[in-house]
């Protein structure tokens, strides 16, 4: 069946560009999840989606970061001004429900360089 | 220092090789633990969830002691394709907020 799936899978962008990731759930999950993971660490979680509320955004590095989703299934995460501290890897991951009682999914991230 | 630490590696065993990681989580608020792996240049994917009494899952064994606030994993009898980089991870719930917490990973080669 269809995982998660996140577009684009590379984006390189001049530094002071706006960017937009998108990133489609597995259909049915009510959770979701955005993590950013530099080269040689682990998932840093940025924020969190129950439905249509964001329930936890303090993991959003500064407030050039925004994430909405706003018909509780599609997520998009934007970086505005995007500085060279943004290159990463920014994942997605959902869950049937919450994080606690169901396994969260990855999808393959978008890979964000910033030059 | 960060919430949870993990040895980084890397890690270069002989296959059939027995391999242990550990991992410390310093928040004691946290309420479950896992471990995913992840391949190289691939997403995170779960490989056990770890409960105080211990867990087996086949050649996998982990073991969690809350006094200690420590984690471990064990591999038996190692293969080519347990090549990866092993995260550890705890979950906690604050005010309705939940979070996966990682560490940094451990990575581990198996060499034929």
């Amino acid at each position: 069946g269809a995982g998660v799936s996140q577009s684009p899978r590379y984006k390189v962008a001049k530094r002071g560009q706006d960017v937009a990731l998108r990133c489609d759930p597995i259909s049915g999950h009510v959770s979701l999840f955005w993590y950013q993971q530099a080269l040689g660490q682990g998932p840093e979680f940025l924020t969190y989606f129950q439905n249509e509320a964001q329930l936890d955004k303090s993991g959003l590095p500064s407030d050039r970061f925004f994430a909405e989703r706003p018909e509780g299934s599609v997520s998009t995460l934007k970086i505005q001004r995007t500085q060279q501290e943004d290159s990463a890897v920014y994942l997605c991951a959902s869950s049937l429900a919450g994080a606690l009682s169901y396994e969260q999914y990855f999808g393959p991230g978008t890979r964000l360089t910033v030059t | 220092r960060k919430e949870v630490e993990q040895d980084p590696g890397p890690f270069n065993v002989p296959e059939g090789a027995t391999v242990a990681f550990n991992c410390t989580y310093s928040n004691s608020a946290s309420q479950s633990f896992f471990w995913y792996r992840q391949d190289c240049r691939k997403e995170p994917k779960l490989l056990m969830s770890v409960y105080s009494s211990g867990n087996e899952d086949g050649r996998f064994t982990a073991q969690l002691n809350r006094a200690s606030q420590y984690i471990s994993l064990l591999i038996r009898d190692s293969k080519l394709s347990d090549s990866a980089t092993y995260l550890c991870v705890v979950f906690r719930e604050v005010r309705g907020a939940q979070k996966l917490v990682f560490g940094q990973g451990t990575r581990l080669t198996i060499n034929p």
